[in-house]
């Protein structure tokens, strides 16, 4: 089973960038095993996907999100990463990072970012 | 955008049978899956591919399928299993993720 941890900055300006990275131990990221996904949560509220990427590289973004998102992979040091740019309070939410298989989603335990400045 | 209905709410007294509906038109072409979430908790799936059940998770939970609407079912609900339950699929192309809003169990 893999664990997923996720880190980044808990507070971010309004218009600047959120980055954020997943830590996978328990597999290799490059197996092949899985899809890495970027799920969010605003307080109170339900669950946006965000995005994926396998290890080829290829990516799948939320279409209403894909302009401002970028998701990477960094084999060598078992991680994925978010970028997302333009931040607004509306992106205040838990991110969590998530293994996608055939049988459901594996999550980190979530990381709060807060857009304030 | 596509979106996946659930009631926003449903309740019952332990030991009932709870069902909780999940529709969207994909429906009928994706899987679905259902992902239990308590306070401060990440989701866990409790449902794969509509009816599947993952190991360590209990007999009382199932998943049916028909149509354009999946449920949920926790049979002999027990006061531990007040959470709230997200459905998940694909949209029609099989892509992009989605999500219910969410359906909160009450335990009466």
């Amino acid at each position: 089973q893999v664990q997923l941890q996720e880190s980044g900055p808990g507070l971010v300006k309004p218009s600047q960038t959120l980055s954020l990275t997943c830590t996978v131990s328990g597999d290799s990221i490059s197996s092949g095993n899985y899809y890495w996904s970027w799920i969010r949560q605003p307080a109170g509220k339900g669950l946006e996907w965000i995005g994926r990427i396998y290890v080829s590289g290829s990516t799948n973004y939320k279409p209403s999100l894909k302009s401002r998102v970028t998701i990477s992979v960094d084999t060598s040091k078992n991680q994925f990463s978010l970028i997302l740019t333009s931040v607004t309070a509306a992106d205040t939410a838990v991110y969590y990072c998530a293994s996608e298989t055939v049988t459901g989603a594996g999550w980190g335990q979530g990381t709060l970012v807060t857009v304030s400045s | 955008s596509y979106e996946l209905t659930q009631p926003p709410s449903v309740s019952v007294s332990p030991g009932q049978t709870a069902m909780i509906t999940c529709s969207a038109h994909a429906l009928a072409t994706q899987y679905a899956y259902w992902y239990q979430q308590k306070p401060g908790q990440a989701p866990v799936v409790v449902i794969y591919k509509d009816t599947e059940r993952p190991s360590g998770i209990p007999e009382r939970f199932s998943g049916s399928s028909s149509g354009t609407t999946v449920t949920l079912t926790i049979s002999g609900v027990q006061a531990e299993d007040e959470a709230d339950y997200y459905c998940q699929s694909a949209d029609s192309s099989g892509i992009s993720m989605v999500f219910g809003g969410g359906t909160m169990l009450t335990v009466l």
